[in-house]
């Protein structure tokens, strides 16, 4: 059963301290998306990759945040450092997206609940 | 740019019963895909339905289906005879087909199920 994998599940941190996500899409997907998601802002996009390339990080904040492909097996997530607003879920999800009229599926791991304190 | 709103932040409904959650959308965009993704209290994000823009009729997955009327740009959800199980938080998302092919979603509807 193929699916998104994450870790950490669950990451309690000090302020100032990096934080370093990860992710392994389903095998084969070709595109990874970083979402961060809270009570206020809702589901966010941070990032996404498309063939480990970064196609757009607008959404992520520069100055702290980083995000990677080191190979086709893993998508990173960092901050450096971290901050108390940055307490959310941090989602990775993946697909097989070639922009064809393919209608395939977005695929979303369990998330990686993080707390700043 | 494209946007996702869902005017209803809470649903209720009686188990058993039929909810409708409502979504609209803006784009000017022509060829897109739309979504319901499901989130229970474990925050996994579920794919409940999904409709190709380009398709007129109407998806359905089980007790799931959807009201799509691309002039009004509105997705609507309805769920049929509702069980305890489907308690969370539904989120509207769009996707183009060509392009930035990122999911843009809504705000969420948090669903409750009176038994």
């Amino acid at each position: 059963d193929a699916r998104v994998t994450q870790t950490p599940r669950h990451k309690v941190t000090e302020m100032g301290q990096e934080v370093t996500m990860r992710c392994q899409p389903i095998l084969g997907h070709n595109t990874v998306f970083w979402y961060r998601q809270t009570m206020m802002q809702g589901l966010e996009l941070l990032a996404y990759f498309r063939n480990r390339a970064p196609l757009d990080d607008s959404g992520m904040p520069k100055d702290r945040f980083s995000a990677e492909m080191p190979d086709a097996t893993l998508a990173t997530l960092k901050i450096q450092p971290s901050e108390p607003r940055d307490s959310a879920v941090y989602f990775c999800a993946s697909g097989l997206v070639p922009g064809a009229y393919s209608g395939n599926t977005i695929y979303f791991g369990e998330g990686s609940w993080l707390t700043v304190v | 740019a494209q946007t996702v709103t869902q005017s209803q932040p809470e649903m209720s409904v009686q188990e058993a019963e039929t909810v409708t959650l409502s979504c609209t959308y803006d784009t000017s965009e022509s060829d897109y895909y739309l979504f319901w993704y499901k989130q229970p209290p474990s925050r996994q994000m579920i794919l409940v339905i999904r409709q190709e823009a380009y398709k007129q009729q109407n998806a359905t997955e089980n007790r799931f289906s959807v009201n799509f009327q691309k002039a009004a740009k509105s997705f609507s959800l309805k769920i049929s005879d509702s069980q305890l199980g489907d308690a969370a938080m539904y989120f509207c998302a769009y996707r183009l087909i060509q392009g930035a092919q990122k999911l843009v979603f809504g705000q969420g509807t948090r669903l409750t199920i009176n038994p």
